[in-house]
């Protein structure tokens, strides 16, 4: 079945870069989303990549997509105290179709 | 001007009750997701409806029962609720076919005494 894993604590300091990386299973993802949640909050859409590129660049972050490997990476440059949440990764094959999560990565940003 | 609005957006009842949760988007979207959100934080989808019709109904027990009264809306009734319901529950929707992304809510969050 479908999975998407990734690895479920960070911590860097600020100014520093982090990288959240997450693999998935199913060859036949086509969409790739990264989510951000605040305590208490909801989930806010940071960004996504469909399958047939392998960057994506948005301000501070950057997603790389490794299609062979399977694998999806976040990074956020120059991470800031705000930028504390859980991050997660989520795939899904088409538009309209259920999304499958990782478990989320905490990141945790020291000043 | 809030694009998906869940309400309540707490929610504390006792174990046997039945509650309701709304969801209401004014995106213009035509598909609308449930999903749950458990005690660890992970996510699984429950329901998804496109324009009134249910078209994703995962493994859920028989006391959820999604309504949507029209694309905008898209409601959830839990009959005789159990301890284990309580969670964060959470809306989304998305505009349907073509490459789209999903848009979440703010959370219910449920606490069955």
């Amino acid at each position: 079945g479908e999975d998407v894993e990734q690895s479920l604590f960070l911590s860097v300091r600020e100014g520093d870069s982090s990288v959240i990386n997450c693999t998935y299973t199913d060859s036949s993802s086509t969409y790739l989303y990264w989510y951000k949640q605040e305590p208490g909050a909801g989930l806010q859409l940071l960004t996504y990549i469909f399958s047939n590129m392998d960057m994506k660049q948005d301000q501070r972050l950057t997603v790389l997509l490794n299609k062979k490997d399977k694998h999806l990476s976040l990074r956020i440059a120059d991470t800031q105290t705000g930028d504390s949440a859980i991050y997660f990764c989520a795939e899904n094959q088409q538009a309209g179709t259920a999304l499958i999560f990782g478990k989320g990565t905490t990141l945790s940003v020291s000043s | 001007d809030t694009a998906v609005s869940q309400t309540p957006k707490y929610l504390v009842t006792q174990m046997g009750n039945d509650k309701s949760i709304k969801c209401e988007q004014n995106l213009g979207h035509d598909t609308m997701y449930w999903y749950k959100q458990d005690s660890k934080k992970f996510l699984k989808i429950m329901f998804s409806y496109n324009n009134k019709e249910l078209i994703i109904n995962e493994t859920v027990p028989n006391r959820f029962s999604p309504k949507s009264p029209d694309k905008a809306h898209l409601n959830l009734h839990i009959n005789s609720l159990e301890l284990g319901d309580s969670a964060v529950y959470f809306c989304a929707s998305s505009l349907g076919g073509g490459r789209d992304t999903q848009y979440f809510g703010p959370g219910t969050r449920l606490t069955v005494l």
